[in-house]
């Protein structure tokens, strides 16, 4: 089954400086994609950004890009510019054998005025 | 569109309690999910549906979890002789086309079981 692991609990940044958030993934699948998702302290899921694992080039979203490693299995978050209002959580999520989905435990981000 | 949808967002109930959640996804999403998230964790996957059929459910899942989408539009997750245990938030998402496409994710409903 797949499985996606996220090792940093919490982390810390200082306003205007990039982060990165680490992603692990296991899975046996030829053909995957890795998605990230944002949850503010208000609840809601945002996606943020997808890396399908037959796309060559890392996805970039604005501030937001993937450092997609296929022979190491990551897939980790960089977000350049880190603002306040990027506070949050954020999880690591991968599509499962047949129709499930599967996200990891989350990484807490706090942006330092 | 107003996007996904769900109601209660709040539901506090007894033990022992039958509790029943809707969702109102997407207009033109043929995928949901229904996932639980407790205090601290990532969403947990409950059930899926495409269209009207459920085509996946957690092994997970108790069976006095039940799910259903009559008509391929809104869901409802019905929750039988609530346990403590069932406390946590149930978030509901929608998407349409490949498994790849984001899913979008309604507020969700918070249950607490006293």
């Amino acid at each position: 089954a797949q499985k996606i692991t996220q090792t940093q609990p919490g982390m810390f940044v200082q306003e205007k400086e990039a982060v990165t958030l680490d992603c692990t993934y296991d899975t046996s699948d030829q053909s995957y994609g890795l998605f990230w998702y944002k949850q503010p302290s208000s609840g809601e899921m945002i996606f943020l950004i997808y890396q399908g694992s037959y796309d060559e080039q890392n996805a970039t979203e604005g501030r937001y890009s993937l450092n997609f490693q296929k022979a190491r299995k990551s897939a980790n978050l960089v977000i350049s510019a880190s603002q306040l209002g990027d506070s949050a959580m954020y999880f690591c999520a991968t599509p499962g054998t047949g129709n499930q989905f599967y996200f990891g435990t989350g990484t807490s981000l706090t942006v330092i005025p | 569109d107003t996007g996904v949808s769900q109601n209660p967002r709040h539901k506090i109930t007894k033990r022992g309690q039958n509790v029943t959640f809707r969702c109102d996804p997407i207009s033109e999403h043929n995928r949901l999910y229904w996932y639980r998230q407790t205090l601290g964790q990532g969403p947990e996957f409950l059930t899926y549906f495409q269209n009207e059929a459920q085509l996946e459910k957690s092994r997970l899942l108790s069976d006095r979890f039940s799910a259903e989408r009559p008509k391929g539009s809104f869901s409802t997750l019905e929750i039988q002789r609530t346990e403590q245990g069932d406390s946590a938030m149930y978030l509901c998402a929608s998407t349409e086309g490949f498994p790849h496409n984001e899913q979008f994710f309604g507020p969700g409903t918070r249950l607490t079981v006293l």
